[in-house]
């Protein structure tokens, strides 16, 4: 198994272009979450699918921030247009169905720089 | 509004010593709660978890203890060894099967050889 797969590991922009982050999840795995790590917060919840379907986007900071999941295997993590205050890790993860009682598996995580 | 609170950005120890990590949480509805390793360049890690119908779970030289009451959580690696330098965040889950996780700031751990 090749574990969570995140696109690219690294992003530099600058700031108003857009951006757009990808994610493999586990093959099988029902649940995808988006989070973002700051020194300040730690890691935020962003959003999270189940069976393809966003069931919660109540993290997503504001409107320039939009997820898609269109089938299983994918989904992306959009910012338009971006801002520097946007710049943190982008972790991926995905769990089976009791996923909270195994804990999640996570991507490496996509570093975003906007300049 | 952070419901998971790691109070110590850092903890340095030497090997051999004990490590004790902290978390506190504000929802007394959290019935679940997690740690997770991460090291540099990496995704997080499962380490060790615990429901809130105990007060201890123990996992090799891991053991994590809740105090339901405190709404506190720790984690305590003994012996430290040096490949436990990571970053340590724990995680709660607000309810039953949402698959939601809410993770704190994270401590970030140096065990000194």
């Amino acid at each position: 198994d090749a574990g969570v797969i995140q696109s690219p590991r690294h992003e530099v922009t600058e700031m108003g272009q857009e951006v757009t982050l990808r994610c493999k999840p586990i093959s099988g795995h029902d649940y995808l979450f988006w989070y973002r790590q700051t020194m300040m917060r730690g890691l935020e919840l962003l959003i999270y699918f189940n069976n393809n379907v966003p069931i919660d986007d109540s993290g997503m900071p504001e409107d320039r921030f939009s997820a898609k999941m269109p089938n299983a295997s994918f989904s992306t993590l959009k910012i338009q247009p971006s801002e520097p205050r946007d710049s943190a890790v982008y972790f991926c993860a995905s769990s089976p169905e009791t996923g909270y009682l195994h804990g999640y598996t996570f991507g490496s995580g996509t570093r975003l720089t906007v300049v | 509004d952070q419901q998971v609170k790691q109070n110590s950005p850092s903890l340095s120890v030497q090997e051999g010593r004990i490590s004790i990590l902290n978390c506190d949480y504000t929802n007394s509805m959290f019935d679940y709660f997690l740690w997770y390793k991460k090291y540099p360049a990496e995704g997080p890690t499962f380490l060790i978890s615990i429901s809130s119908i105990k007060d201890k779970n123990e996992d090799g030289r891991f053991t994590v203890f809740l105090n339901k009451s405190a709404k506190h959580l720790s984690l305590h690696i003994v012996p430290s060894q040096p490949g436990d330098s990571a970053v340590y965040f724990c995680a709660a889950s607000p309810s039953s099967n949402t698959g939601k996780l809410i993770f704190g700031q994270g401590t970030t751990l140096q065990v000194k050889p």
